[in-house]
């Protein structure tokens, strides 16, 4: 089955203790990305990937890292969290029309993060 | 400053009525154009446009991008409870490839 999956799924931390949220996506895509939704604000983009070893920030980068050494996966890092990283984070991922734009994107089912 | 506006943000109908949903950008470097409908979980791809003036469909659901005017509707015909959900709207768009830019969506409700 096509799928994008994120764990984990629900985590609850306390501020300034590293965590990692995988992502990995079966679909052979080409494009991943990584967002945060928060009431009234919608979804921003954190991070977002063109291809392994290719990374760019979105609009939300600040407090985060990503890498994408695999075509399969792109972890998010937080290397120290903060209470205003509490938000529903959702990795997605596409092929890319014409190698420009990202096509039809396929969302994990979302992980919620509570920092403390 | 890139710019994706939904409106409205809210809209009540009941089932059977059509409804119109808004999508407007002032952006740099456009290149296209994306409807996701997200109920209580993750979004699900509905449209994806890239040139003006075609329309694109599935089933009760339509859209339309209008480049000249930068806007793009998502009409839904005989509304029916299930289509109760958020509606977004995203934008690919700037200097670097792949950056998507989505709008604060509207949020639909189909009453029976």
């Amino acid at each position: 089955e096509a799928q994008v999956t994120q764990n984990p799924r629900y985590l609850i931390t306390v501020t300034g203790k590293k965590l990692t949220v995988t992502c990995s996506q079966n679909m052979n895509h080409e494009y991943m990305s990584w967002y945060r939704q928060d009431p009234g604000l919608g979804l921003r983009q954190i991070y977002y990937s063109m291809n392994v070893e290719v990374t760019d920030k979105g609009d939300v980068p600040e407090g985060y890292k990503v890498s994408r050494k695999e075509k399969r996966n792109f972890p998010l890092i937080l290397e120290s969290p903060s209470p205003n990283q509490t938000s529903l984070y959702f990795c997605a991922s596409s092929s890319l029309l014409g190698r420009q734009t990202p096509n039809e994107q396929f969302f994990g089912p979302g992980t919620r993060l509570t920092v403390l | 400053e890139d710019k994706v506006v939904q409106s409205p943000l809210s809209l009540v109908v009941h089932e059977g009525d059509t409804v119109t949903l808004n999508c407007s950008y002032e952006v740099t470097n456009f290149r296209s154009l994306l409807w996701y409908k997200q109920e209580k979980k993750a979004p699900t791809f509905l449209f994806m446009l890239t040139s003006s003036g075609i329309e694109k469909k599935s089933g009760r659901l339509s859209s339309i991008l209008d480049k000249k005017e930068l806007f793009s509707i998502l009409n839904i015909t005989a509304t029916q409870t299930g289509d109760s959900a958020v509606y977004l709207c995203a934008v690919d768009r700037g200097s670097t490839l792949g950056r998507l830019y989505f709008g604060r969506g509207t949020q639909l409700t189909v009453w029976p």
